[in-house]
């Protein structure tokens, strides 16, 4: 079955970074955009940005640009997402998810905390 | 790009029909057919329910219908069942291929 899987919690302290990976499977990996989302403590849902596997172009929110980097690595179906200069409030669930079409997003990723403390 | 504006909060009875909406501009919600709805359970990952507006993926109730009317979108549950009581949030394609969430709406089965 379709299945993403991220990497375990982090814990950050402020001005570091975090890279948080997204495992893919049960289907072609290339043929999908997938995106990022996160979710502060008790807060909504934030877009961040996309990456297009096949191509590894990327297109990230003004907010997070200059500050994330999305990659990924076609031979293990794999896409990261790297945040620099952490703040406190980068403290948050990192999701993935893939598009089907624009923001028809399935599935998610089982999400990943990273928390930002000194 | 701010998010889309959502109630807070939306209650019903058990049977009852609740609408949510999601406002949003003339460069989002109000200039593509792209708006998507997810349900949140406590501690899981956001499922999507409608998107492109209308459109349900399949296994999920046709209980629940979207639609829109100029710059704001909005998701009827009908026949509210206890399992629908969620948070919910609406996406829209917000043009140069970006994307906008909405607030969030605590949606409670009385």
């Amino acid at each position: 079955q379709v299945q993403l899987v991220q990497s375990g919690a982090e814990v950050k302290k402020p001005g570091a970074s975090v890279k948080v990976s997204c495992k893919a499977s049960g289907y072609i990996f290339t043929g999908y955009y997938m995106h990022w989302v996160r979710q502060a403590p008790g807060q909504g849902l934030e877009w961040m940005g996309w990456i297009n596997p096949n191509s590894g172009g990327t297109n990230y929110a003004q907010k997070f640009q200059g500050r994330v980097t999305m990659t990924r690595d076609t031979s293990i179906s794999t896409v990261y997402m790297d945040l620099s200069r952490l703040r406190s409030d980068d403290t948050a669930v990192y999701y993935c998810a893939r598009s089907i079409i624009e923001n028809w997003f399935d599935p998610w990723g089982q999400g990943t905390l990273v928390t930002v403390s000194s | 790009q701010s998010a889309l504006t959502q109630p807070a909060s939306v209650s019903g009875s058990p049977g009852q029909s609740i609408t949510i909406s999601c406002t949003g501009t003339s460069s989002d919600v109000g200039s593509y057919n792209l708006v998507s709805w997810f349900q949140q359970h406590p501690g899981k990952a956001p499922k999507v329910m409608i998107y492109e507006g209308s459109k349900r993926p399949s296994g999920v109730f046709n209980r629940f219908s979207g639609s829109k009317s100029g710059n704001t979108a909005s998701l009827t549950i009908s026949g509210l069942q206890a399992e629908d009581e969620a948070d919910y949030y609406c996406c829209s394609y917000a043009g140069s291929s970006t994307y906008v969430f909405g607030t969030g709406t605590k949606v409670t089965v009385l």
